[in-house]
């Protein structure tokens, strides 16, 4: 199993609804995530990051943990279409080191 | 100015060419990280650095070098370029330890083509 793993899309959505993405992760990582969002043909930049089981919200954006199930979810409530991008879930890991991301997904949300 | 700067933007190549790519950062950050990003594949780490004395390979460190010339400094070196190298390179940076270290700082990224 990959450290992260993600579903890589696309995940099309209309404009107003929630989006809803999902990340899974191996034991090889550290019990902190991140979200990373990545419009097409620029760098990545980080919108939110949890720590502790349950939900973290700013904003639009809601960050979800769940460490019995192994999982990380962000939701995103009256998607946009300037939300259109790759979300990248990452993991810090070899100790809190390292940074590992998972393949991303592509959202896409439509008029 | 941008707080971490990629050069070169843009390089197309051939095979068995040496190449550099420079990261150099003003954010003050220890930590130096260099990814290669491929479709489908995400952001896969190559090299890191905490100081200019330490050095650690990534997932992906076979084919590649690195040099801290200075604690702005963070060289990405291919000895001798082949086409599986084409993808898009990122450096990034990060303060220390903790949850501080999962917050990168990326660079606008360098795109390599290798013919």
């Amino acid at each position: 199993q990959k450290e992260v793993e993600q579903n890589s899309g696309p995940l099309s959505v209309p404009e107003g609804a929630i989006a809803s993405l999902n990340c899974t992760y191996s034991d090889r990582v550290s019990q902190s995530f991140f979200w990373y969002r990545q419009y097409s043909g620029k760098s990545p930049e980080l919108i939110m990051s949890i720590y502790s089981n349950g939900d973290k919200e700013d904003g639009r954006f809601t960050a979800q943990l769940n460490k019995a199930s192994q999982y990380v979810s962000l939701l995103i409530r009256d998607s946009q279409p300037s939300d259109s991008a790759t979300y990248l879930c990452a993991a810090l890991s070899g100790g809190y080191n390292k940074l590992i991301f998972g393949a991303g997904t592509r959202l896409a949300v439509h008029p | 100015d941008a707080d971490v700067t990629q050069t070169p933007r843009n390089r197309i190549t051939k095979t068995g060419k040496r190449i550099m790519l420079e990261c150099s950062q003003t954010k003050g950050h220890d930590r130096m990280y260099w990814y290669r990003q491929d479709p489908g594949l995400g952001l896969r780490l190559i090299y890191y650095s905490f100081d200019v004395k330490d050095i650690n390979k990534g997932e992906i460190s076979d084919g590649y070098s690195v040099s801290r010339q200075a604690q702005a400094k963070f060289s990405l070196s291919l000895e001798s370029a082949i086409p599986n190298q084409t993808a898009l390179y990122f450096c990034a940076t990060s303060d220390f330890g903790g949850g501080a270290a999962g917050e990168l700082f990326f660079g606008e990224g360098s795109r390599l083509t290798v013919l």
